[in-house]
């Protein structure tokens, strides 16, 4: 039972261009969650999807970001525009749905935005 | 804002039981508590949680207080490979009875094993 797939694992972009992060979540999980860790800091909560819906933005910046969780497929993390400080690692989580009594969310090992 | 109070850093040695304690004097009744570790860089990873009962797994024991307004993860064994920055995290139960929603995590407890 394959886990959380995240790539690239690594990502390079200029300032200004688009970055896509790919989470493929467990299988069975539909429930995703993205988190962003900026050097030398904690993880921060971005946003919380179950397919086809957004369920928690509240951590998502206003503006450049947006995230996808659509019915077949992985969820995607989209970055317009990229600046330096979007460097971080960004990490994505899967858990079943609600019904199951044991929803510990499961992560993947991050995609490494590199903006230079 | 993450509801949980950790010790910035603890040492253990090797071999002996690392005890790492958590204060969440706020919770409310329908909320768990989660522990999961992050190891330099890695993906956190997962390693037990709770309502109010202890718990146990193959990695690790939690112990609830009563009035659950603290709790202490156990490793019973600590070995270099433990070391990492344990995450405390408190997360509300749904309608349903099981647990959902976003995870937040605060600066947890930096963990380092001594040979």
């Amino acid at each position: 039972n394959a886990g959380v797939m995240q790539n690239p694992r690594h990502l390079v972009r200029r300032r200004g261009q688009e970055a896509r992060l790919r989470c493929s979540p467990m299988k069975g999980h539909s429930h995703v969650y993205w988190y962003r860790q900026l050097p030398e800091e904690g993880l921060k909560f971005m946003v919380y999807l179950q397919k086809e819906n957004i369920i928690d933005e509240s951590g998502m910046p206003k503006e450049r970001f947006s995230a996808e969780f659509p019915k077949e497929g992985p969820s995607i993390l989209r970055i317009q525009q990229v600046v330096r400080g979007d460097s971080a690692a960004y990490f994505c989580a899967s858990s079943p749905d609600v019904g199951r009594m044991n929803t510990e969310a499961f992560f993947g090992q991050g995609t490494r935005l590199t903006v230079v | 804002d993450a509801k949980t109070t950790q010790p910035t850093s603890m040492d253990c040695a090797e071999g002996r039981a690392a005890n790492l304690p958590c204060n969440h004097s706020t919770i409310s009744g329908n909320e768990y508590v989660y522990w999961y570790r992050q190891i330099h860089s890695q993906g956190p990873q997962y390693i037990i949680h709770g309502l109010k009962n202890n718990e146990t797994n193959e990695m690790a024991s939690l112990i609830i207080t009563e009035d659950r307004k603290s709790s202490t993860l156990i490793l019973p064994h600590a070995t270099l490979r433990d070391t990492a920055v344990y995450y405390c995290i408190v997360r509300p139960i749904n309608a349903g009875g099981t647990s959902y929603g976003k995870l937040t995590f605060g600066q947890g407890t930096i963990l380092t094993v001594h040979p």
